[in-house]
């Protein structure tokens, strides 16, 4: 499995943008960058994914290196209820089943600061 | 969004009895769900891969005769913690994947076992 580096933690605060880098160099063509992150206490929640593109929605945003090498993931107003774990995770492309698990690395702890 | 829910969302047993956790796909149908677990400032561990009508994949590591999966609908997933021991203490979440959403899954709200 293709194997994904961020930082341990980060800190931001209320109402300004943050940026969560991760890299990813042994990414291969046919592999999606997944995002996910988890609040205290609770199941991980589906926050955004792409491929090659940059993608948007109403939670954040994905921005994907031009050589698929790295990512950013873009909250563009942190608020204290984004104060979470941050995975980034790299799934191959395929059609249900084993091929979809995730494995998930040890993330980044954003906190938020009012 | 999809909606998926895990019961009982905490349980506290004694030593040597069984636990069943059960995780639901409200208002889809999941071929495949997925069990987890996570221990204290750790990491989510995949245990097993739940596939609807067949046998559960395990995990290297992961004992089949201890955490029994079965997955006997499109929207039940079981997972039995049997003979439960104070190590298998621990955060238990389930996943399902969305057909024709691909590769995103919707992950439940996660079941927390003591045992004492």
């Amino acid at each position: 499995d293709a194997k994904t580096t961020q930082p341990n933690s980060m800190e931001s605060n209320e109402e300004e943008p943050v940026h969560l880098p991760c890299n990813h160099s042994t990414i291969s063509g046919t592999d999606y960058i997944h995002w996910y992150r988890q609040l205290p206490s609770q199941g991980p929640e589906y926050v955004i994914h792409g491929l090659t593109s940059n993608v948007n929605n109403r939670m954040a945003s994905l921005a994907i290196a031009e050589d698929r090498k790295s990512s950013t993931l873009i909250l563009h107003r942190a608020t204290l209820r984004d104060a979470a774990v941050y995975y980034c995770i790299l799934t191959p492309i395929g059609y249900g089943g084993a091929t979809n698990k995730l494995i998930f690395g040890t993330g980044t702890l954003l906190a938020v600061q009012p | 969004g999809a909606v998926v829910s895990q019961h009982p969302s905490w349980v506290i047993c004694k030593s040597g009895t069984s636990v069943k956790i059960e995780c639901r796909s409200l208002d889809f149908q999941a071929t495949t769900m997925f069990w987890y677990r996570q221990f204290p400032k750790q990491s989510l561990m995949l245990m097993a891969t739940s596939n609807e009508g067949s046998k559960a994949t395990y995990e290297q590591g992961v004992e089949k005769d201890k955490f029994l999966i079965n997955h006997a609908s499109l929207t039940l997933s079981t997972l039995t913690v049997t003979s439960a021991h104070p190590e298998d203490s621990s955060f238990y979440i389930c996943s399902a994947e969305v057909p024709l959403v691909g590769e995103t899954q919707y992950f439940g709200p996660g079941t927390r076992l003591l045992v004492l």
